[in-house]
């Protein structure tokens, strides 16, 4: 993988549902895996960093894995609230410029 | 405490003319970052400056656009001979990286470009 891609593109789901995207980034100089939630008519917000192969991080319902060997994280959100709408971009930091992100995951939560 | 300030937040501009827009990081962060996400497309890379390294400026896309930050603080991107393409939300943040790759990026609310 040479670049950043994310699955789904977008996502429709119910109040209430479980929900998990993907991040693919190439394995190889990897320093750190960044996520951010970006909120319409808003700025990204960063939701983690995670920088270790098996790392785990929670941010009350959201969390995220990571596996640097095979090059991809996911991210969940547990229960998702309307709230939860907005498009997760996940970015890899390779070391020797500045960040590369993916298209994002646009996800819509219906009440 | 103050976040990444941009401005302006709206500008429209007439094909061909020249635009600055401006970037204050947030104090004490050595690393800032210059983006823009077209319609329907993911955040691109401009430039990237860190601490007093030479910029990255291999995101940009052509010679129309540069960058400079003075005294390690305030960023302006200029765009000369707008063109419709250059339409986009310019995004601006900054990081305290420095030597380290746990730091976020912290963005600003960036600059909507409408070149008509």
């Amino acid at each position: 993988i040479l670049n950043v891609e994310q699955s789904p593109q977008s996502l429709h789901v119910q109040e209430g549902d479980s929900t998990n995207f993907t991040c693919s980034f190439p394995s190889s100089n990897f320093y750190a895996l960044h996520w951010y939630r970006w909120e319409t008519a808003k700025s990204p917000e960063a939701l983690f960093v995670m920088t270790l192969n098996g790392d785990e991080k929670k941010k009350g319902r959201i969390s995220a894995t990571l596996n640097t060997k095979e090059g991809y994280s996911y991210l969940y959100i547990k229960g998702s609230q309307p709230e939860d709408s907005a498009t997760y971009l996940c970015a890899s930091d390779t070391g020797r410029r500045a960040l590369t992100f993916g298209s994002g995951t646009r996800l819509q939560v219906q009440p | 405490g103050a976040g990444v300030s941009q401005s302006p937040s709206n500008k429209v501009t007439e094909k061909g003319k020249d635009v600055e827009l401006r970037c204050d990081p947030i104090s004490g962060h050595t690393a800032l970052y210059w983006y823009r996400q077209s319609l329907g497309q993911g955040l691109e890379f401009l430039i990237y400056f860190q601490g007093n390294s030479a910029p990255d400026k291999s995101g940009l896309p052509s010679d129309r656009f540069s960058a400079e930050r003075t005294g390690g603080s305030v960023s302006t991107l200029t765009i000369q001979r707008t063109q419709q393409e250059d339409s986009a939300v310019y995004l601006c943040a900054s990081s305290s990286k420095q030597g380290s790759y746990n730091s976020p990026l912290h963005f600003g609310n960036g600059t909507r470009l409408t070149v008509t």
